[in-house]
């Protein structure tokens, strides 16, 4: 069983461009999660996606944003990036909701110059 | 609202020797608690969960932890430490309906031969 896929695994970009980030999660589960992890801030939950909808979200302004799709493939999109904005991005699957265990994916790593 | 604390963001200690990484958790509800471990490069590995179905909770590679209410603690222990211990843990605390995690900021265990 394959499992969580994250595309692309590095990226570097410049401030103010934006920058998309897919994930595709392990076949079956249709809950995925993004989380952001910096040496700074540590592992901060961005939002969850169940079913394509939007169902929790992180404490993340605006230029965060994402999306599932039908088949609970996701992408997280940032717009006019900030070298904060530098960090290890992360994806996690999942089944359904609550306790079940959360699945996660090399993670992509950005870079901000 | 849900937080971890992770008492010491190094630990080390010899191989063979007794593996102790701390977690204490504050929850308004009653809580689901995590050990993950990261190795460099890589996404998050479930170590073992806590779901209220026993206090004692035994994982993968020998870990196990114990959930104590009173103490508001689940710490995660492993008898003897091999070299391939050596990585980053991070405890996390969730509540039910919902897929976020909020995660502490680490330990991460040194093992020397």
């Amino acid at each position: 069983k394959a499992g969580v896929t994250q595309t692309p695994r590095y990226l570097i970009k410049t401030r103010g461009q934006q920058v998309t980030l897919s994930c595709s999660p392990i076949s079956g589960h249709r809950s995925v999660s993004w989380y952001q992890q910096t040496p700074g801030q540590g592992l901060q939950f961005l939002f969850e996606y169940f079913s394509e909808t939007q169902r929790n979200k992180g404490n993340f302004p605006g230029r965060f944003s994402g999306r599932q799709f039908s088949n609970s493939r996701s992408e997280m999109n940032v717009s006019t990036l900030e070298l904060g904005d530098s960090a290890l991005y992360l994806c996690a699957s999942s089944r359904a909701g609550g306790s079940e265990e959360q699945f996660f994916g090399p993670g992509t790593r950005l870079t901000v110059l | 609202a849900q937080s971890v604390t992770q008492l010491g963001s190094h630990v080390s200690v010899s191989e063979g020797a007794l593996v102790l990484l701390r977690c204490n958790y504050s929850s308004s509800v009653p809580p689901y608690l995590f050990w993950y471990v990261q190795y460099p490069n890589q996404g998050l590995q479930l170590l073992l969960k806590y779901t209220s179905a026993a206090t004692l909770v035994k994982g993968i590679n020998g870990f196990e932890a114990e959930f104590k209410k009173s103490e508001t603690s689940f710490h995660l222990t492993k008898p003897s430490a091999h070299m391939s211990d050596a990585a980053e843990y991070f405890c996390a605390v969730g509540g039910t309906g919902f897929q976020k995690l909020v995660f502490g900021t680490g330990t991460r265990l040194l093992v020397s031969p």
